[in-house]
């Protein structure tokens, strides 16, 4: 079946910086992908999605890369701000009504 | 704005006590969810609905069973709580629309603890 990691539990960055956050999956036919975001006290918040006919796509201040060849994906963050601080996770659409999620990346912003 | 609610944001039980989570989603979705979330673990899939009265297994189902007897609300029951069974709890809700574009919505979670 479809396993999903993250490459690092947390992360620190400086306001201001860009922030990656980096996501692996294994079934090469997996083709939705979804990050959240969950701060604290609350539940998951859709940030963005690609398909996989696309290798980018761009939000407000995100963006997210698609590697199909690794099977690799990656959610970069702008110009960082505290507001971000919040854990993320990716996932992935199985099919069948099934969405398998990473473990999370907590992302730490220093002022 | 989709809204998902939960019954309580924190409850603690004593072992081998019945327990009910609600939850109820206001969009009209089809399918709803039931995830708990322990560290390290990520979201784990327990139990979801695709319509009225259906149900299907998750990936952990043992121990859990629930209920949907309207659209809007989807009940999570845990027959006889155990201290293994203390975790976060989320619930979630989509459209149901075709594969590959069904974004989930999640509620604020149930903080359980069971002692």
């Amino acid at each position: 079946g479809e396993s999903v990691g993250l490459h690092l539990p947390t992360l620190s960055v400086q306001e201001g910086d860009n922030s990656i956050i980096n996501c692996a999956y294994s079934n090469s036919a997996s083709d939705y992908f979804i990050w959240y975001k969950q701060e604290s006290g609350k539940g998951p918040q859709f940030i963005i999605d690609i398909r996989s006919n696309m290798d980018k796509r761009q939000g407000q201040r995100v963006t997210v890369l698609l590697n199909k060849t690794v099977k690799h994906l990656s959610l970069q963050i702008a110009a960082t701000q505290p507001g971000d601080s919040a854990v993320y996770f990716c996932a992935v659409d199985t099919g069948g009504f099934k969405t398998i999620f990473g473990a999370g990346t907590r992302l730490f912003v220093k002022a | 704005d989709v809204k998902v609610t939960q019954s309580s944001r924190y409850l603690v039980k004593r072992t081998g006590e019945k327990v009910f989570l609600e939850c109820v989603q206001d969009m009209d979705h089809e399918n709803m969810f039931w995830y708990r979330q322990d560290p390290g673990l990520g979201l784990r899939l327990i139990y979801f609905s695709y319509d009225v009265k259906m149900k299907e297994k998750g990936d952990i189902p043992e121990g859990y069973s629930v209920s949907r007897e309207k659209k809007e609300r989807f009940s999570l029951i845990l027959e006889s709580a155990s201290t293994n069974q203390t975790s976060m709890y989320l619930c979630a809700s989509s459209l149901g629309t075709a594969r590959g574009t069904d974004t989930q919505y999640f509620g604020p979670g149930t903080r359980l603890t069971v002692l």
